[in-house]
């Protein structure tokens, strides 16, 4: 089946740090990947996307690549700030299937 | 202005009762959603429907019901609730038309059964 691992938190930085959350993903066909961002007490909002091999997502300083070879989209920040601390999703969905498929979520803590 | 809007925030019940969750969006989307998270973060996706017909029903217990009145609304009706129901619920919704098909998701509504 489809699914989705990413790596486990929870993650402490400082402020400007470099931050990594891997993501490897098993589709039976050629997926779209997204990571979500859930800020505490809200809902998911859409971070960043990618539809095809190759296509690399960015938003907000955060920056994540297709790699079908390696069947990942790691999510990427050069400097973070204590406002990215949220719980990150890496999510995949196949062509013409309605529903994502989440991982099971990082929790990020950003200290000052 | 709020994209996806779902009532209650927050509900808390006792087991055994009935209870339901109503969701919104003024987006223009055909198709929304019903996800549970539980404690641990972890997002399932339980219902969605496509222009007020069911197309996603996972393995969910049958005291949940969604009920969809017209393409802007779903709501979940969940019967004789249990401890284990206690979770937050979040509503989504998302054009089905279009490379990307992202989903738009509401605030959540945090259920706790006592």
């Amino acid at each position: 089946g489809n699914s989705v691992t990413q790596m486990e938190g929870p993650v402490t930085l400082s402020e400007e740090a470099f931050l990594t959350i891997n993501c490897t993903y098993t589709a039976t066909g050629y997926p779209s990947l997204f990571w979500y961002v859930q800020y505490p007490g809200e809902g998911l909002q859409l971070l960043l996307k990618a539809t095809k091999a190759d296509d690399k997502g960015s938003n907000k300083g955060f920056e994540a690549t297709y790699r079908k070879e390696t069947t990942s989209f790691h999510l990427e920040k050069g400097s973070v700030q204590v406002s990215d601390s949220a719980v990150y999703f890496c999510a995949l969905r196949l062509p013409n299937d309605y529903k994502l498929s989440f991982g099971a979520g990082t929790t990020v803590t950003v200290r000052a | 202005d709020t994209a996806v809007s779902q009532t209650p925030k927050y509900l808390v019940t006792q087991m055994g009762n009935d209870k339901s969750i109503k969701c919104e969006q003024n987006l223009g989307h055909d198709t929304m959603y019903w996800y549970k998270q539980d404690s641990k973060k972890f997002l399932k996706i339980m219902f969605s429907y496509n222009n007020k017909e069911l197309i996603i029903n996972e393995t969910v217990p049958n005291r949940f019901s969604p009920k969809s009145p017209d393409k802007a609304h779903l709501n979940l009706h969940i019967n004789s609730l249990e401890l284990g129901d206690s979770a937050v619920y979040f509503c989504a919704s998302s054009r089905t038309s279009g490379a990307f098909y992202e989903q738009y998701f509401g605030p959540g509504t945090r259920l706790t059964v006592t």
